[in-house]
């Protein structure tokens, strides 16, 4: 099984609202990955965790505040979004964070700032 | 610094219309090539891993090959649920000694019945 899940499947929110995005693998993968995907454009690196340690931040805005509780899980603390964070968010996880290992993706969660 | 492109920006075909997309690049260690289909609103598909020059892999009207500059992925006889964007990525080794992937902007395939 190479799924990886993510909730929820769309969110709407407000400037001054704080939300979360969640996402769950089961493959016994070491690394586990956000993206950012504007339409019509590649996937934004965002955080990347090995072993459940933040490895690499992309120099995102702390308005984006990544958490991984265990191997398992991954979550991503949204506040005081502004309209232009408006995208597709993937979660995709590897074996390892080696640059030979496939990532498997999520679908998705659709985030509109309003 | 390194960088992945891909070709053509978007193609249509016919059904049956056989044709190639193109993924080259120029990094400083690769790890591993990736081949990726993506549905509009969806989170992308892995199909295919290359690691070395010369070696091909296949999966149903796919197939994927690799040289030390470019990879290619071949649709033979495509049908219209073939139509997505096709994606191709490279695992490199940063100056940080992390590891990520870089993504190439997309192949959009439109296969008309």
């Amino acid at each position: 099984d190479t799924e990886v899940t993510q909730t929820p499947k769309h969110l709407v929110m407000g400037m001054t609202n704080k939300k979360s995005l969640k996402c769950e693998q089961h493959m016994g993968h070491r690394a586990m990955y956000w993206y950012k995907q504007k339409a019509k454009k590649p996937p934004e690196l965002m955080f990347v965790y090995s072993y459940e340690k933040l490895s690499i931040n992309e120099s995102v805005p702390s308005r984006f505040s990544p958490e991984c509780p265990n191997s398992s899980l991954l979550n991503l603390h949204l506040h005081a979004l502004q309209p232009e964070d408006s995208a597709l968010y993937l979660c995709a996880s590897s074996q390892d964070m080696d640059g030979s290992y496939e990532q498997y993706f999520g679908p998705g969660t659709r985030l509109t700032v309003t | 610094e390194d960088q992945v492109t891909q070709s053509p920006e978007a193609l249509r075909l016919q059904e049956g219309e056989s044709s190639s997309l193109n993924c080259s690049y120029t990094v400083s260690g690769l790890r591993g090539l990736f081949w990726y289909r993506q549905d509009p609103g969806k989170g992308p598909e892995f199909l295919f891993t290359l690691y070395s020059a010369g070696e091909e892999k296949e999966k149903e009207r796919l197939k994927a090959t690799l040289t030390k500059k470019e990879s290619f992925l071949h649709i033979t006889a495509p049908k219209p649920e073939d139509s997505a964007t096709y994606l191709c990525a490279v695992g490199v080794v940063m100056n940080t000694g992390f590891q990520k992937l870089v993504f190439g902007t997309g192949t959009r395939l439109l296969v008309s019945p």
